[in-house]
């Protein structure tokens, strides 16, 4: 069973700054790590996946995010943020190769609020 | 948007009614999944299919029922609601090109009283 722990429920940060939100899954076989988006009152909006390769991943709206295997670690980053990326984000690990029948396991996400 | 509503979007009931939510895809994807979201614990999995009449249980399965009697249709059923199934439920579809995505539906807010 994999398990995924978002280290900060909220985050503050004003406008133009830097922002790193935290995540720490668990799981005894291969994973594949995934950050979805929520804005408010709207459904989940996939922001990028590592599946395997390069462990630097790039998704949309200019956040990337880096798979640490050591330290079981798949953090997001953007090195600006706008008032537009006030929303909750949320981490997801899925056991890799599809052999879970290809389900997700969430973290309790972290509200990013940004402030100008 | 993977093309998946939910119906209805928003439904206040009393406990010990039946609640049945819908959620219908129309790009022929696999897969579909119900979660629930509550504050502090994220989305957690209740049910879930790979196939027509294919299902099983999720994290918090307990108090739901589903069936999928055809591709398109997924459908979520309290037999008789509690107050603590008072959440937002999302429904959720694998993309047929890559597995390993699930795209989301609007959701839909349940209040039991």
């Amino acid at each position: 069973a994999q398990s995924v722990t978002q280290l900060d429920s909220q985050v503050p940060v004003f406008e133009e700054a830097p922002v790193e939100l935290r995540c720490n899954y668990s799981s005894s076989v291969s994973v594949y790590l995934f950050w979805y988006v929520q804005y408010p009152n709207q459904g989940l909006q996939l922001l990028l996946k590592y599946l395997s390769g390069s462990t630097l991943v790039k998704g949309i709206n200019g956040f990337e995010a880096e798979f640490n295997k050591s330290q079981t670690s798949f953090h997001l980053r953007k090195p600006s943020v706008h008032i537009s990326d006030t929303a909750e984000y949320f981490c997801a690990v899925m056991e890799g190769g599809g052999g879970s029948n290809y389900k997700l396991t969430f973290g309790k996400g972290t509200l990013l609020t940004v402030n100008p | 948007d993977a093309g998946i509503t939910q119906s209805p979007r928003h439904k206040v009931t009393e406990t010990g009614t039946p609640v049945t939510l819908r959620c219908h895809q129309t790009e022929n994807h696999r897969y579909m999944y119900w979660y629930r979201q509550d504050p502090g614990h994220g989305l957690r999995l209740i049910h879930y299919s790979y196939g027509v009449k294919d299902t099983d249980k999720g994290e918090v399965s307990d108090g739901y029922s589903v069936s999928r009697s055809k591709t398109e249709d997924f459908l979520l059923t309290l037999e008789s609601a509690t107050s603590s199934q008072t959440s937002v439920y999302f429904c959720a579809v694998s993309s047929g090109q890559t597995y390993n995505e699930q795209f989301f539906g609007p959701g839909t807010r349940l209040t039991v009283l």
